[in-house]
């Protein structure tokens, strides 16, 4: 079955990196894009880009521009977002999702980011 | 860029009640609106797909309805396992967008 599993819990102090996975099974990776979506505590859901993992193009955005960078490993079948300068109100869960054409079908379980001095 | 503005924001409804939460988009968007169900520290789960078709294994109490820009979900009899958070999301332009959430607790 479609599963994509995301990485562990992170801490972070403010103004660090962190990277987060998203290794997806079940499917032919390269033919579903892979979105990610933020969702700050108590919060609603955000949408920040894509990224086609068959040709490694990504869309993100505007607001996460210059913040955001995903990437994939197609030999692992799986998808990285990079997160620079992480402030205190980056604190959030964020999802992995593949999409086709646009919708959103299934969901990486998230990845909790916590940022912290 | 499109905005969702969903309604309402909460509701508190009983066992076998009927429900609708709505969603209104700010420009046309051809129906390509899904709906999501999300419980607490999980993820959503796709429920309804281009405004009104079911997804595979979705209850039929659940079903979506478009008129224009305006959407609804209705869910016909509440039953325990639906009381989440809903949103509605469009899929038609960059940035997608989401509504705000609608919080669906029992009375």
């Amino acid at each position: 079955q479609v599963q994509l599993v995301q990485s562990g819990a992170e801490v972070r102090k403010p103004g660090a990196s962190v990277t987060l996975s998203c290794k997806a099974s079940g499917y032919t990776f390269s033919r579903y894009h892979i979105h990610w979506v933020r969702q700050a505590p108590g919060q609603g859901l955000e949408w920040m880009g894509w990224i086609n993992p068959n040709t490694g193009g990504s869309h993100y955005a505007q607001k996460f521009q210059g913040w955001v960078t995903m990437t994939r490993d197609t030999s692992l079948s799986t998808v990285y977002m990079e997160l620079r300068s992480l402030k205190s109100d980056d604190t959030a869960l964020f999802f992995c999702a593949r999409s086709l054409g646009g919708l959103f079908d299934s969901w990486g379980q998230g990845t909790l980011v916590t940022v912290s001095s | 860029d499109i905005q969702m503005t969903q309604s309402p924001s909460s509701l508190s409804a009983s066992l076998g009640d009927r429900v609708t939460i709505t969603c209104r988009a700010s420009q046309s968007i051809a129906n390509w609106l899904a709906w999501f169900q999300q419980k607490p520290g999980k993820a959503p789960k796709l429920l309804v797909s281009k405004a009104s078709t079911l997804e595979s294994g979705v209850p039929s109490r659940f079903s979506g309805t478009a008129s224009g820009t305006d959407f609804t979900l209705t869910i016909s009899s509440l039953q325990p396992d639906d009381f989440a958070t809903y949103y509605c999301q469009q899929y038609s332009n960059y940035p997608y967008s989401f509504g705000q959430g609608t919080k669906l607790d029992i009375k």
